[in-house]
């Protein structure tokens, strides 16, 4: 069973707007990650944000973490067509679990 | 090597038949993965290893999966008689540490059963 729910389901959007992703989580957590899918590729790790933290930046990602509501936020900024894909989130404790994921698509 | 490589990059097999799927992590990775991905779902854990040890086999949908990774390098997971319902995508993963952070993937193994 999946622990991370990603909110929407999919994202379309045009060239330069950003792009807004959520997760849910059930459990207690260390870490959350976020991690990218192009079709039919592996997935890429994005940006990790640890329960202690509340916000973290990596060039055009922001991603925000509230431990009390159990959700996290990933924000692309001025998206480009590249930035076309699915997008997960994944919590451990024990074994990292991925949500459903968020597919994104970026029109030129 | 640059990255996780996994073979075959596909395979289809008949219902009945054993498959063996390879993973080569990063040299040096401590941690591997691997993962099922059905059509338009995320990655469903499987089993987990540190070094050549198998910490966790949780995920193993049933007796007919197993997995391996006798000289803490490289890994096979095994699907004996294989159904349709195994059709899948099996990714592998490697983190160079102990424990789940920045996990670097394959481009994985897609499983067609007839």
């Amino acid at each position: 069973s999946q622990q991370g729910e990603e909110d929407p389901q999919a994202l379309s959007i045009q060239e330069g707007e950003n792009a807004t992703m959520n997760c849910s989580y059930k459990t207690s957590i260390n870490n959350l990650q976020w991690y990218r899918q192009n079709s039919g590729r592996g997935l890429v790790h994005l940006i990790l944000i640890r329960s202690n933290e509340r916000e973290k930046h990596s060039g055009r990602l922001r991603v925000t973490l509230d431990t009390s509501k159990k959700s996290s936020s990933l924000l692309i900024t001025a998206s480009r067509a590249a930035d076309t894909a699915s997008y997960f989130c994944a919590t451990d404790p024990n074994k990292l679990v991925f949500g459903a994921g968020t597919i994104l698509r970026v029109k030129s | 090597g640059a990255g996780v490589s996994q073979s075959p990059r596909y395979k289809v097999a008949k219902r009945g038949q054993d498959v063996a799927l390879r993973c080569d992590p990063i040299s040096g990775h401590v941690s591997l993965f691997w993962y099922q991905q059905a059509l338009g779902q995320g990655p469903e854990f499987l089993t987990y290893f540190q070094n050549e040890a198998q910490l966790d086999k949780s995920g193993l949908p049933s007796d007919r999966f197993f997995a391996e990774r006798p000289e803490g390098s490289v890994s096979t997971l095994k699907i004996q008689r294989t159904q349709q319902e195994d059709s899948a995508v099996y990714l592998c993963a490697s983190s160079l540490h102990r424990g789940n952070e920045k996990l670097f993937f394959g481009s994985g193994t897609q499983l067609s059963v007839l």
